[in-house]
């Protein structure tokens, strides 16, 4: 079956950076693309980003487009997302998400477990 | 960016009833639309994509409908497990967006 393991949590300082993998089984990696998608304390949910699984290729939400970077290893089919100087409000939770190999599909058919980024001084 | 607008906010429902939750685009985004559920403490779950057709493995008592800018998740009879809030998400244009949550309670 289709899952997608997340790293664990970290606690970061305001400033430092913060990777987190997302580690995928169950399907051919290279098929399909990640989303990355973000959830504040007590808020709804706001995406971050894409990355191809196929060829690598990215479209970021603006918000994020000078700090985040979204890379993958497909030998290790692994969905890497980094976001750099941080600050409070980044404080969240950080789901990664399929997309599924449909023509014109853009939504997100699994999700990972989440992974919990704290940004405090 | 396209603006997904949902309502109610909070909708409450007896079991055994039927909800119904809304959710307007600030354009167009034809069919190209999805409906997520989110239990506390857990990551989101697909319900509806294509603006209609069910996610694998969701009861049949989810539907949705709706193309352009209006949609519409209908839970024709809710049980005590549907307790969750829902996100509707546009993925027509870049960025995708979500709209704000309707928490459904039971």
């Amino acid at each position: 079956q289709v899952q997608l393991v997340q790293s664990g949590a970290e606690v970061k300082k305001p400033g430092a950076s913060v990777k987190v993998s997302c580690r995928s089984s169950g399907y051919t990696f290279t098929s399909n693309a990640i989303s990355w998608v973000r959830q504040a304390p007590g808020q709804g949910l706001e995406w971050m980003g894409w990355i191809s699984g196929y060829n690598g290729n990215t479209n970021y939400a603006q918000k994020f487009r000078d700090r985040v970077t979204m890379t993958t290893d497909t030998s290790m089919t692994t969905a890497y997302l980094e976001l750099r100087d941080l600050r409070s409000d980044d404080t969240a939770v950080y789901y990664c998400a399929r997309v599924p190999n449909i023509v014109g599909a853009k939504h997100s058919d699994h999700w990972g477990q989440g992974t919990l980024v704290r940004v405090s001084s | 960016e396209v603006i997904m607008t949902q309502s109610p906010a909070t909708l409450s429902v007896s079991p055994g009833e039927r909800a119904t939750l809304s959710c307007r685009a600030s354009q167009s985004v034809s069919n190209n639309f999805a409906w997520y559920q989110q239990k506390p403490g857990q990551a989101p779950r697909l319900v509806i994509y294509g603006a209609s057709t069910r996610a694998t493995g969701m009861a049949a008592r989810f539907s949705g409908s709706g193309s352009g800018t209006e949609f519409t998740l209908t839970i024709s009879s809710l049980q005590s497990e549907d307790s969750a809030v829902y996100y509707c998400q546009q993925y027509n244009d870049w960025p995708l967006t979500f709209g704000q949550g309707t928490k459904v309670e039971i």
